[in-house]
């Protein structure tokens, strides 16, 4: 059984820089074909793909986040650490992580459960 | 950057068939993913690949892929179906590579 949990800070100030850690289980993040993915989803908006590391380190950005994004993974501890300078209220959202699988076509399955980053003075 | 097109709403009584489309320049050269997502909780993948499902979503579940419109249909629709859908592709020579559609609120009337 595969599950993703995210964590990190549920408030940060503006100009702040935001460390989101996902910790996984089910699988091994040395495996060909796979990755994970970030998603944020503003309250009552859509969502929205940010960053992705593959199994082999490649790491895929957002090209409208890519200079405030920074994607890592430790294989040993089963995490993958997402950061975000320069933190604007408009940042306000819920950030998903989640499985993905390139053998089928990248699709994001299954998602942790979220955390909610308020971004505020 | 790639644009995927859903309509924002759509409705259907139950027991009929729903169908959520999702527009794109052609997405038909594309692998297409679809999620659902009710109040609260985070995105359940229900269709991957155009029209395969992941174990334990229901046959009702089917999706399609064509030209510049990719569909998802929910046949037999029931109460429980009722969330917001979202389609997504992944083009990894793309500089974009992930992109989702802005959502569908399917309501059960």
């Amino acid at each position: 059984q595969i599950t993703l949990k995210e964590s990190g800070p549920t408030l940060v100030k503006p100009t702040q820089t935001l460390t989101l850690t996902c910790t996984f289980s089910g699988f091994s993040l040395s495996t060909s074909g796979v990755g994970v993915g970030w998603i944020r989803q503003p309250p009552g908006k859509a969502l929205e793909w940010l960053a992705l590391i593959y199994w082999d380190d490649d790491k895929r950005y957002s090209p409208s986040l890519k200079s405030r994004l920074t994607i890592t993974k430790d294989t040993s501890k089963n995490q993958v650490v997402l950061t975000m300078t320069n933190m604007d209220p408009v940042d306000t959202a819920t950030y998903y992580c989640a499985h993905g699988i390139a053998a089928a076509g990248m699709g994001f399955d299954p998602w942790g459960q979220g955390t909610l980053v308020t971004v505020s003075s | 950057s790639y644009v995927l097109t859903q309509p924002p709403s759509v409705s259907v009584a139950p027991g009929q068939t729903a169908r959520i489309t999702c527009g794109g320049n052609n997405i038909g050269s594309k692998s297409v993913h679809w999620y659902q997502q009710k109040p609260g909780q985070a995105p359940v993948l229900v269709v991957y690949d155009d029209s395969d499902r992941p174990s334990g979503i229901p046959e009702r579940f089917s999706g399609s892929n064509s030209g510049n419109t990719a569909t998802l249909t929910i046949s037999r629709v029931e109460a429980g179906d009722e969330a917001d859908y979202y389609c997504q592709v992944w083009d990894s020579s793309s500089d974009h590579p992930g992109v989702f559609g802005g959502g569908t609120k399917l309501t059960v009337l």
